[in-house]
């Protein structure tokens, strides 16, 4: 059963900052992985897709890595900003018995807080 | 910008009452998705929608849930005889086909059940 697992749960940083948050899954037979922001109170909102064929994907300041064989990927945030204080979530793309991409699996997400 | 859009946004319900809650994927979407989040818990995966019927479900959607396209647009989770432990956030979500599988979210929708 796939497990997803986040560290740290919750983070505090000075603006300016770069950081890198942490993704572990137990089983590498994925279709995919996403992150997420959640702000609080409210839904989910996609940052970057990684298909299990890619490495790493870019969106502005954000990079996203992933390395299937030893199940981690990371988020790497560039000069943090207080409008990145927000949980970020974690989740990976299993798939389903058709062999098409199924279900989205959650970590329980890292809370980062950027101070001024 | 396209995005997916869930009513009400808040709903309070009595225990064994029946809700239903709404979501507009976005157009063009074929692959439709629940999921739900217990206040402070991970989002769990309820259930997926393909070509009007459910492709996947998880172990929480029992028979108490099931889900329809009524139409060509709205996409409904239906909760027969809501518990306790049904109050969540329930979140809906969207991704055009296989050969671009990113998820969208709606905003959710706040279920409480007294």
């Amino acid at each position: 059963k796939q497990e997803v697992t986040q560290i740290p749960a919750a983070l505090s940083v000075p603006e300016g900052e770069n950081l890198v948050l942490n993704c572990s899954f137990t089983d590498s037979a994925i279709y995919n992985l996403q992150w997420f922001r959640q702000d609080p109170g409210k839904g989910l909102t996609s940052l970057l897709l990684i298909q299990s064929s890619q490495r790493e994907q870019t969106s502005g300041r954000l990079n996203a890595s992933l390395d299937k064989s030893s199940g981690r990927s990371t988020l790497y945030i560039a000069a943090s900003q207080p409008g990145d204080s927000a949980t970020y979530l974690c989740a990976v793309g299993g798939m389903n018995y058709g062999g098409s991409q199924g279900n989205l699996i959650f970590g329980k997400g890292t809370k980062l807080s950027v101070k001024p | 910008e396209p995005e997916v859009t869930q009513t009400p946004s808040h709903q309070v319900t009595q225990m064994g009452q029946e809700v239903i809650l709404r979501c507009v994927p976005i157009s063009n979407h074929l692959y439709f998705y629940w999921y739900r989040q217990i206040l402070g818990q991970k989002v769990e995966f309820l259930v997926s929608f393909y070509n009007n019927e459910i492709s996947e479900k998880s172990e929480i959607f029992d028979d108490q849930f099931s889900v329809e396209r009524p139409d060509g647009s709205n996409f409904t989770l239906k909760i027969r005889s809501t518990k306790l432990e049904d109050s969540a956030m329930y979140f809906c979500a969207s991704s055009p086909g296989l050969l671009n599988n990113e998820q969208f979210f709606g905003p959710g929708t706040r279920l409480t059940v007294l």
